[in-house]
């Protein structure tokens, strides 16, 4: 059985402060990565996608890979009460080549208090 | 990304019917996808809806229960049959835009509530 591990939260931080958001995964054959935030009743946004280890930044987002420790973590620096919100893990298995398959995380709520 | 848009955006039915969900997108896409997310859950991926050909069904979901089509690279239908409470929940498209790349963009979504 394929698993995305998330903390549930709910997360809170204070507006300003770095928010860091953890997943692990069970394939050790995973090839792509992907975080999503979905505000309640809506549905997921994309926000980042990393392919490789190391960090990958876009913006206040830095998306950080360790495959060896099959380890996904997001960070929002700067935090703002509009990132309150779920934030979501995928992970694409590896299936041999066939795409498709989103396994996602439980989500962890994150909440930025004013 | 591509603009998908999803008909209707919620609906209330009755236990033992069923409901047709639409899925069109503004430029023809390699991939569409569909996915149900239960209250307080994650989504899980029905089914790959493929153009010209059957939908491939994940473990634990099957054609009777969840027929799709595809008819074209920009629209997709997801039928909801003999509706049960069970099956309230929002059900998602999403696609792939272009082949080099498996990142996935979701549609609004459609909120069903089964008495």
């Amino acid at each position: 059985q394929k698993e995305v591990e998330q903390n549930s939260g709910p997360l809170s931080v204070p507006e300003g402060a770095i928010a860091s958001l953890n997943c692990t995964y069970s394939d050790r054959g995973s090839q792509s990565f992907f975080w999503y935030r979905q505000y309640s009743g809506k549905s997921p946004e994309l926000i980042m996608f990393i392919y490789s280890n190391g960090d990958k930044e876009d913006g206040r987002f830095t998306a950080q890979l360790n495959k060896a420790s099959q380890y996904v973590s997001l960070l929002i620096r700067d935090s703002q009460p509009s990132d309150s919100a779920t934030y979501l893990c995928a992970v694409t298995p590896n299936y041999g080549g066939s795409q498709g398959n989103l396994i996602f995380g439980k989500g962890t709520k994150l909440s930025v208090k004013p | 990304s591509a603009v998908i848009s999803q008909k209707p955006s919620r609906d209330i039915c009755q236990r033992g019917t069923s409901l047709t969900i639409q899925c069109q997108v503004d430029s023809q896409v390699t991939m569409m996808f569909w996915y149900r997310q239960q209250p307080g859950q994650s989504l899980t991926l029905i089914a790959t809806a493929n153009q010209g050909s059957e939908a491939t069904y994940e473990s634990g979901f099957v054609i009777d229960k969840f027929p799709i089509s595809r008819p074209n690279l920009t629209f997709s239908t997801l039928t909801v049959s003999n509706m049960s409470p069970e099956d309230s929940s929002i059900y998602l498209c999403s696609v792939q835009v272009g082949r080099s790349t498996d990142t996935q963009y979701f549609g609004p979504g459609t909120r069903l509530t089964v008495l």
